[in-house]
């Protein structure tokens, strides 16, 4: 089988950082992704991690343990457009093979 | 101009009804698939394909079905559709080639089914 949980809502104040947590259990594994996805509209890539650790791309970084199986994509220096759906979504298999997605976490930035 | 574009953008139909909801990509990926959107059910895979020969059932495929009419086009079909596939719908691609194979998707389809 295979779960993918996140937060369903956050809130976060302008200019501070959050922590968007992601647990997986699949039977598989071979990367981890970000999206951003705003309402209405496509997702958008974000981040990817394969191997343990942290990547960092502006003011976005993610995190990967596969031992835990755990993910967080963290945002600094939030700005209200950073107000949208995240996504989790994890490749079991190796190759191009589809990713299978969390249910999202939707965060509201507030002045 | 787009990369990943779908028509239509919008669409109300009746229960019962075909509807064909097209994709077509720019990006020359092999990799093709179909998901639909729920609010709180996150995206839920109907169909992929990784190339033209080759079409394979997702999570969610019942009541649905593909065809995959070039390397740059991917159609999901309703045969007949009913209330519960009122959803969002997006297509997306991804390249065999290189680096995370990260998807791209498509702006949506928004279908309404009464």
């Amino acid at each position: 089988g295979q779960n993918i949980d996140q937060p369903t809502e956050m809130t976060a104040t302008e200019g501070a950082i959050v922590q968007i947590n992601c647990t997986y259990q699949t039977s598989g594994f071979n990367g981890l992704f970000w999206y951003q996805q705003h309402a209405g509209e496509a997702p958008t890539f974000l981040s990817y991690n394969v191997l343990d650790g942290l990547e960092e791309k502006g003011r976005f970084s993610s995190f990967l343990s596969r031992s835990k199986g755990y993910s967080y994509l963290l945002l600094k220096e939030l700005q209200m457009k950073d107000s949208a759906s995240y996504l989790c979504a994890v490749r079991q298999y190796s190759g191009n093979t589809p990713l299978v997605f969390g249910k999202g976490t939707r965060l509201s930035v507030i002045a | 101009d787009a990369d990943v574009t779908q028509t239509p953008r919008n669409r109300i139909t009746k229960t019962g009804k075909r509807i064909m909801l097209e994709c077509s990509q720019t990006k020359g990926h092999d990799r093709m698939y179909w998901y639909r959107q729920d609010p709180g059910l996150g995206l839920r895979l109907i169909y992929y394909s990784f190339d033209v020969k080759d079409i394979n059932k997702g999570e969610i495929s019942d009541g649905y079905s593909v065809s995959r009419q070039a390397q740059a086009k991917f159609s999901l079909s309703l045969e007949s559709a009913i209330p519960n596939q009122t959803a969002l719908y997006f297509c997306a691609t991804s390249d065999p080639g290189t680096g995370a194979y990260e998807q791209y998707f498509g702006p949506g389809t928004r279908l309404t089914v009464t």
